[in-house]
């Protein structure tokens, strides 16, 4: 089964500066690599995703990238915003045969303005 | 579009008694629904996939007896915890699929308490 390693576990970032979190996966047949945001006390939201037939996917202040050949993708937030504070996790497919996610552990972003 | 709401949002019950747990596709149908439980400052756990009209399908570990998983429609699953336990006690998240994609949508998740 997949396995999916995320780092780093805190970031701590000015106001207006890039923050960029990395996961790794095990599996490369893994085909698909959400992003979500989780605020304190809610249930994660879908930020960004990508498939495994593109290399990198922008979404205004927020892009991933990918690199099938060594196995990771990672999160760019730019010009960040003390709203972007949240614990952010990525995600891979748990297994072939379906669509389960399995998650990284998580990283507590925190932007100081 | 893609709302999944859970109902409730927080319950507090004693040892022993049962909890039941919603959640709802409220603009899509969602044939596969999971439930995740997270623990503070964890990540997300998978504990069952939940197929309309089939029974569910549980992680290792996970007690399908204890777990009670109900997919009755295909805007509808509920989590039904049995003989709750302090042990038990964590946020429980729901989410479900979208058409035949792979994004999953959450839900804003249960916070249970037992006592």
């Amino acid at each position: 089964g997949e396995n999916v390693e995320q780092h780093p576990s805190t970031l701590s970032v000015q106001e207006g500066d890039s923050a960029v979190i990395k996961c790794t996966y095990s599996d490369s047949a893994s085909n698909y690599f959400p992003w979500y945001k989780q605020e304190l006390g809610k249930g994660p939201q879908l930020i960004i995703d990508i498939r495994s037939n593109v290399g990198e996917k922008k979404d205004q202040r927020i892009a991933v990238t990918l690199n099938k050949t060594a196995k990771h993708f990672s999160l760019h937030i730019t010009e960040t915003q003390p709203e972007d504070s949240a614990v952010y996790f990525c995600a891979s497919p748990l297994n072939q045969a379906g669509t389960a996610l399995i998650f990284g552990k998580g990283t507590t972003l925190s932007v100081s303005s | 579009g893609a709302v999944v709401s859970q109902h409730p949002s927080r319950v507090i019950c004693k040892s022993g008694t049962s909890v039941k747990i919603e959640c709802r596709s409220l603009d899509f149908q969602a044939t596969t629904m999971f439930w995740y439980r997270q623990f503070p400052k964890q990540s997300l756990m998978l504990m069952a996939t939940s197929n309309e009209g089939s029974k569910a399908t549980y992680e290792q570990g996970v007690e399908k007896d204890k777990f009670l998983i109900n997919h009755a429609s295909l805007t509808l699953s509920t989590l039904t915890v049995t003989s709750a336990h302090p042990e038990d006690s964590s946020f429980y998240i729901c989410s479900a699929i979208r058409g035949w994609s792979n994004e999953q949508f959450f839900g804003p998740g249960t916070r249970l308490t037992v006592l």
